[in-house]
């Protein structure tokens, strides 16, 4: 069965920091692949999507990339966080034509 | 116009009643439709996809309208269980990019 996951689950970063939060995917091959943010309060924003290794599709311009070295995993990167990068991220697949969607269990962001 | 369309909500309903959400969506491709809920610092569940025909499981219905590009959930008998948000998701054809409403809130008062 597919599965993913996404990790660290939570974590403090201070302004300036890096970042790097990493979503693998199981059971599939050539995944869509999804990382969504979620601010306080706020709807699921696309941030990139990718359909295949090195595609990355970026939705939002801003201090933040992502890149898929492998079919099955999709990393989210800054070199520097800001204050404004704090929230709830999401990774997610779509199986093909996107009939089913798969989410990671999320990671909570806090830049202080 | 947003690409997926919510009741800005939030919405606050005694327990027992009837609730209905409505979501538009602007792309006429879209090809699968879906509600999922979220709670408050969790990752969207699944709580239908939507079909043409409509489908519905226990207190739960969901409509699919092509022609009007509208989509409705209807939850019967509300439970306090129910409070959470709902999102109205859109996977596009082609890119099967997956596009979020913002999500309704719901608070089912005892």
């Amino acid at each position: 069965s597919q599965t993913i996951h996404q990790w660290p689950a939570t974590l403090v970063q201070p302004v300036g920091s890096p970042l790097s939060l990493e979503c693998t995917v199981e059971g599939t091959s050539n995944p869509n692949l999804y990382w969504y943010r979620q601010a306080a309060g706020r709807g699921l924003q696309l941030l990139f999507y990718s359909i295949g290794i090195g595609q990355i599709s970026s939705e939002v311009p801003q201090n933040l990339s992502a890149s898929r070295p492998q079919d099955r995993q999709f990393i989210l990167s800054s070199k520097k966080l800001l204050l404004s990068d704090s929230g709830f991220y999401l990774c997610a697949q779509t199986t093909l034509r996107g009939n089913t969607i798969y989410f990671g269990e999320g990671s909570w962001l806090t830049v202080v | 116009r947003k690409e997926v369309e919510q009741d800005p909500g939030p919405f606050n309903v005694p327990e027992g009643a009837t609730v209905a959400f409505n979501c538009t969506y602007s792309n006429s491709a879209s090809q699968s439709f879906f509600w999922y809920r979220q709670d408050c610092r969790k990752e969207p569940k699944l709580l239908m996809s939507v079909y043409s025909s409509g489908n519905e499981d226990g207190r739960f219905t969901a409509q699919l309208n092509r022609a009007s590009q509208y989509i409705s959930l209807l939850i019967r008998d509300s439970k306090l269980s129910d409070s959470a948000t709902y999102l109205c998701v859109v996977v596009k054809v082609g890119d099967d990019k997956i596009i979020f409403g913002k999500g309704t809130r719901l608070h089912i008062l005892p």
